[in-house]
This record gives structure tokens, C-alpha cells and sequence, in this order.
């Protein structure tokens, strides 16, 4: 099975901080990876796929990064609804894995 | 409007069974490819199983020989069909839909699952 590795598993940033994180895969997945935005009692939402594309009508300041075994997901200036936990996804492959979730606060 | 509605979720003691079903409305299940998602409560997501539009499944090793997915064509209605349960499959447990590419863009609310004597 791929492993998915995030970092951090939680952060704590202002509103307007640029925001950072990280997910790193056991093999090379190319560019087949998703990033999801879960907020607390809700199912997850797709934001990014294919590393770096953009779901129809997610907010721009939402992006992503990376190829290979390196992947990152920015948020360009955190917003007070972006409290939430991201994950990444792997889809080169089943079993389809997901990192452990970042968990994303306001200071 | 696509829509995922999971219901069939409760308490079951360890052994047990319990069937899910997942409605959907705005798409046709037959033609996409479905998944099973859980989460333990506190945890990450976990894959649980897939059906293909071809009718071909695969499951976690978690869950394998336990578990079966299906679907009903006329009901537009996926399963999961879960035997022989144990205290680590008490979870919420989503269906997903799979763009085909291997990313979910819909899923349901949930349906909470809980294994305990």
C-alpha cells in the first residue's frame, strides 16, 4: 500500500496567513493526488485534483503543488470558514490512501 | 442536483450484521464508479471498498471477506453489506462517488456505525 504522510498534523495561523501544508507519498504517484477540506460534523470536499487543478467553484486562494512523491497545499490568506481538517489522496493505486489530516485553526 | 443519502447505520454487537445503502439522486449509479469511505470517530479517512461501472469490486484488506458492496440498478441505490463486525469497524461510514479518475467530488452525510456489546 502507498503511505501518505502530512505535515503538520495541526497548525494554528492568523486570518490572512499564508498557510502551508505538506504530504508526501511512499512511492512516486505522479500527479494522482486530491486534497479534501473536511469542517467538523460534515463530509469531506474535494478542493484539488490532479495535484494542482482546481474543483469548479472552490474559492482561488486554494491551490496546489507537487509530482512524484512531493506534494503541497496552500492556502494564499486563511479565512475565518477555512477552519477545517485537509486531507491528501492517493489515487495512483488501490488501496486508495489518505494522509492523516491537518487540522487547521485560527490563532 | 447530485445527491448521496447513506441510511441503515446503528448498534450492533460484535459478530453482527448490517447492511448500508446509499441513495442517489441527480446521476446514475450503474455508470460511475462508487466507494465505501469510513472514519473512525476522532480519526483520518479510511477506503473501504469500490465498485466499478463494469461490476468488477475491490475491498481493504481491513475489510476483505467480511464486507461486500453492490448496487441496485432500478433503485439507483449502492450496499454495503457488512458481516462478522468487529469493535474496529465502528465508524462513520460515507459512499463516495469516484470521478472515474479516482477522485470523490460527491459524497453523502454519513452514516455512523457503531460495534459494541
Amino acid at each position: 500500500d502507498i503511505q501518505m504522510t502530512q505535515s503538520p498534523s495541526s497548525l494554528s495561523a492568523s486570518v490572512g496567513d499564508r498557510v502551508t501544508i505538506t504530504c508526501q507519498a511512499s512511492q512516486d504517484i505522479s500527479n494522482y493526488l486530491n486534497w479534501y477540506q473536511q469542517k467538523p460534523g460534515k463530509a469531506p470536499k474535494l478542493l484539488i485534483y490532479d495535484a494542482s487543478n482546481l474543483e469548479t467553484g472552490v474559492p482561488s486562494r486554494f491551490s496546489g503543488s507537487g509530482s512524484g512523491t512531493d506534494f503541497t497545499f496552500t492556502i494564499s490568506s486563511l479565512q475565518p470558514e477555512d477552519i477545517a481538517t485537509y486531507y491528501c489522496q492517493q489515487y495512483d493505486n488501490l488501496p486508495r490512501t489518505f494522509g492523516q489530516g491537518t487540522k487547521v485553526e485560527i490563532k | 442536483e447530485v445527491q448521496l443519502v447513506e441510511t441503515g447505520g446503528g448498534l450492533i454487537q460484535p459478530g453482527g450484521s448490517l447492511r448500508l445503502s446509499c441513495a442517489a439522486s441527480g446521476f446514475t449509479v450503474s455508470s460511475n464508479y462508487m466507494s465505501w469511505v469510513r472514519q473512525a470517530p476522532g480519526k483520518g479517512l479510511e477506503w473501504v471498498s469500490v465498485i466499478y461501472s463494469g461490476g468488477s469490486t475491490y475491498y481493504a484488506d481491513s475489510v476483505k471477506g467480511r464486507f461486500t458492496i453492490s448496487r441496485d440498478n432500478s433503485k439507483n441505490t449502492l450496499y454495503l453489506q457488512m458481516n462478522s463486525l468487529r469493535a474496529e469497524d465502528t465508524a462513520v461510514y460515507y459512499c463516495a462517488r469516484d470521478d472515474g479518475s479516482g477522485s470523490y467530488d460527491a459524497w453523502g452525510q454519513g452514516t455512523l456505525v457503531t460495534v459494541s456489546s
